[in-house]
């Protein structure tokens, strides 16, 4: 079965400043990866997610990972954070042969002005 | 857009009362979803529902049962709740599995 680390729970960052939050999952098969995330009071969003190709994704707002498979990490950056970047981050793999999503504890990103 | 949405966004319940909490997808999904969110825990996997009448046990089923009498709607029972199942519970709809899930905006459980 497949699990997933997220090396940090919290994330401290200036506005404009760059931030990264840590992914690591184990698993002994190919799988899916997602980064989703969670703005206070609401449910999960997808952010992006790599499925196969290019190792690196993006989303529309300026987020980006990086699927690293001999490190077994897909790591979510972004160059330059805003106030509005403030919500709590989780990272998810599935297993190609399976619907089911295990997720990480979750990164929470506080952005101060 | 695929709406998910749950009944119920706060709930406040005394112990030992039988708790439903409804899920209902509007985009014909096949897959369906039950997790709990806990601080620092993430999310948990209680119950998934491939199908109609389909369940399937996660990685957390106790105390909990599911219902799946059509497709749209995927309702969570406790049982009997107790105050460890205090929680925000969230459900999600899946087509297929590289689109990842669609989730509802969550409802918290206050066991009492």
């Amino acid at each position: 079965a497949q699990s997933v680390t997220q090396l940090d729970s919290q994330v401290p960052v200036f506005e404009e400043a760059p931030v990264e939050l840590r992914c690591n999952y184990s698993s002994s098969v190919s799988v899916y990866l997602f980064w989703y995330v969670q703005y206070p009071n609401q449910g999960l969003q997808l952010l992006l997610k790599y499925l196969s190709g290019s190792t690196l994704v993006e989303s529309i707002n300026g987020f980006e990972a990086e699927f690293n498979k001999s490190q077994t990490s897909f790591h979510l950056r972004k160059p330059s954070v805003h106030i509005s970047d403030t919500a709590e981050y989780f990272c998810a793999v599935s297993e190609l042969s399976d619907y089911k999503l295990s997720f990480g504890a979750g990164t929470t990103v506080t952005v101060r002005a | 857009d695929v709406k998910v949405t749950q009944s119920s966004r706060y709930l406040v319940k005394r112990t030992g009362e039988k708790v439903f909490l409804e899920c209902v997808q509007d985009m014909d999904h096949e897959n369906m979803f039950w997790y709990r969110q806990d601080p620092g825990l993430g999310l948990r996997l209680i119950y998934f529902s491939y199908d109609v009448k389909m369940k399937e046990k996660g990685d957390i089923p106790e105390g909990y049962s599911v219902s799946r009498e059509k497709k749209e709607r995927f309702s969570l029972i406790l049982e009997s709740a107790s105050t460890n199942q205090t929680s925000m519970y969230l459900c999600a709809s899946q087509t297929v599995p590289t689109y990842g899930y669609t989730f509802g905006s969550g409802t918290r459980l206050t066991v009492v």
